[in-house]
């Protein structure tokens, strides 16, 4: 069955660090989308992407991140100086329809000390 | 905005079914959706069902809609240890964003 690859499995960062998490969406897909999830909170929407631009995101969201798919098959997500709080579990999704449920990765543990 | 409220916790013993609650703030939700997260593991889809049905059967899942309540819910029959995990309710308005609710913690016990 097709999956949504992430890498890396965990990454440890220092505080102000700028860090790169990769996915690799399913191949027929047309939606890509990354979710965060802190410990013990909710999964929350950061961004969607669709036809090379963001097509919605959310308060959180800012300046600090940026998304790109610089190639047919990768999907990134860039934190520039990170924080504590961003301390996470980032997942990765896609879905071929707007409407179509998510295929999600296994998360990105990422951890800013 | 969108609000997705679940119980937190449900404990159940094998063979019996299980019944996982969930409500919604968003009227125009159009797409309902149970994801199931495993230890370490990222979030599987299970079943989903679309605003205009009132219920959707899967082998072992069933989900119910009530519309009007705003209230759906997933019953698991013939619960067995490996059905222990997070579940999570989800709902996707107009757009893209989907919003899930804080997640329920099945037990099954032995």
């Amino acid at each position: 069955e097709p999956e949504v690859t992430q890498t890396p499995s965990h990454q440890v960062t220092q505080m102000g660090q700028e860090v790169i998490l990769r996915c690799v969406p399913i191949s027929n897909h047309l939606y890509f989308y990354w979710y965060r999830q802190i410990l013990g909170q909710k999964v929350e929407f950061l961004v969607s992407f669709y036809n090379n631009e963001i097509s919605e995101k959310s308060e959180i969201f800012d300046d600090q991140f940026s998304v790109e798919r610089p190639d047919g098959s990768n999907f990134t997500l860039k934190i520039r100086s990170t924080k504590l709080e961003d301390s996470a579990m980032y997942f990765c999704a896609s879905s071929e329809g707007r409407k179509d449920g998510y295929t999600f990765g296994s998360g990105t543990r990422l951890t800013v000390v | 905005g969108e609000d997705v409220e679940q119980s937190l916790f449900l404990s159940v013993r094998e063979g019996d079914s299980s019944v996982i609650n969930c409500t919604y703030t968003d009227s125009s939700s159009t797409y309902l959706y149970w994801y199931k997260q495993e230890p370490g593991a990222g979030l599987q889809l299970l079943t989903y069902i679309f605003s205009n049905m009132d219920m959707k059967q899967d082998q072992r899942l069933t989900v119910l809609l009530n519309k009007k309540d705003k209230h759906l819910s997933l019953r698991i029959a013939d619960t067995q240890t490996g059905d222990s995990a997070i579940y999570f309710c989800a709902e996707r308005g107009g757009y893209q964003k989907v919003t899930f609710g804080t997640g329920t913690k099945l037990q099954v016990i032995p």
